[in-house]
């Protein structure tokens, strides 16, 4: 069974641009989240899908980051426009069921975000 | 106060000990805690759930959990080199099973 997977693995931008990380949760999983870590900080909750709604978007940053999942399959977080505190690892994770004890998600690589 | 706090470490036992890694947190009706173990530049993965007091046990790691001291740990029994890794607690926020707080992270080096 194929993990989540994450694309790109690293990108670096500069100041203003616009970047969209995509995520692939495990095949079935109707629960995909949207981590970031930043530099020397722990990992950090943004939001929480359930299928293609947002169940929790109470850890989104700012109204510069938007994240859609249509479609309830792959989703994209898009940075718009990029700031320099923008930079880290942005992590999603899937899991199976949601609103159960034990829900355990199941990260991605990770996409290194560089913004110069 | 910090929501989960570990000790950062570095944590060095020698190859063959038991390596223990420790966990508190904040929010007493958290109900669901999670150890994920974090090679450098790779993704946590998942290793242990807990959620009942008490002891869990899968192969090599032991997760005991105390709600009413707010603790839960992870024993690593055997320590081999590849388990020299940082080590997350992560846990769940109130009353929502699907949010999670982690926390800073142990680092643990194991000794040939």
């Amino acid at each position: 069974e194929a993990g989540v997977t994450q694309f790109p693995s690293h990108s670096v931008i500069e100041k203003g641009q616009t970047v969209t990380l995509r995520c692939d949760p495990i095949s079935g999983h109707d629960n995909l989240y949207w981590y970031r870590r930043v530099m020397g900080k722990e990992i950090k909750f943004l939001l929480h899908f359930v299928k293609e709604s947002k169940q929790d978007e109470s850890g989104m940053p700012n109204n510069r980051f938007l994240a859609e999942r249509t479609g309830g399959t792959y989703s994209t977080l898009k940075v718009q426009p990029a700031e320099l505190e923008d930079s880290g690892v942005y992590f999603c994770a899937s899991s199976q069921r949601s609103g159960v004890f034990l829900n355990e998600q199941f990260f991605g690589p990770g996409t290194r975000l560089t913004v110069l | 106060q910090k929501e989960v706090e570990q000790n950062s470490g570095p944590l060095s036992v020698p190859e063959g000990a038991i390596a223990s890694l420790n966990c508190t947190y904040s929010d007493r009706v958290s109900q669901s805690f999670f150890w994920y173990r974090q090679y450098s530049g790779k993704s946590p993965e998942l290793i242990m759930s807990i959620y009942s007091n008490g002891d869990k046990e899968d192969g090599r790691f032991t997760a005991q959990l105390n709600k009413a001291s707010q603790y839960v740990s992870l024993l690593i029994r055997d320590s081999q080199p590849s388990d020299s890794a940082t080590y997350l607690c992560a846990v769940n926020i109130g009353t929502s099973y699907d949010k999670v707080i982690f926390g800073p992270g142990t680092s643990l080096s194991v000794i040939p």
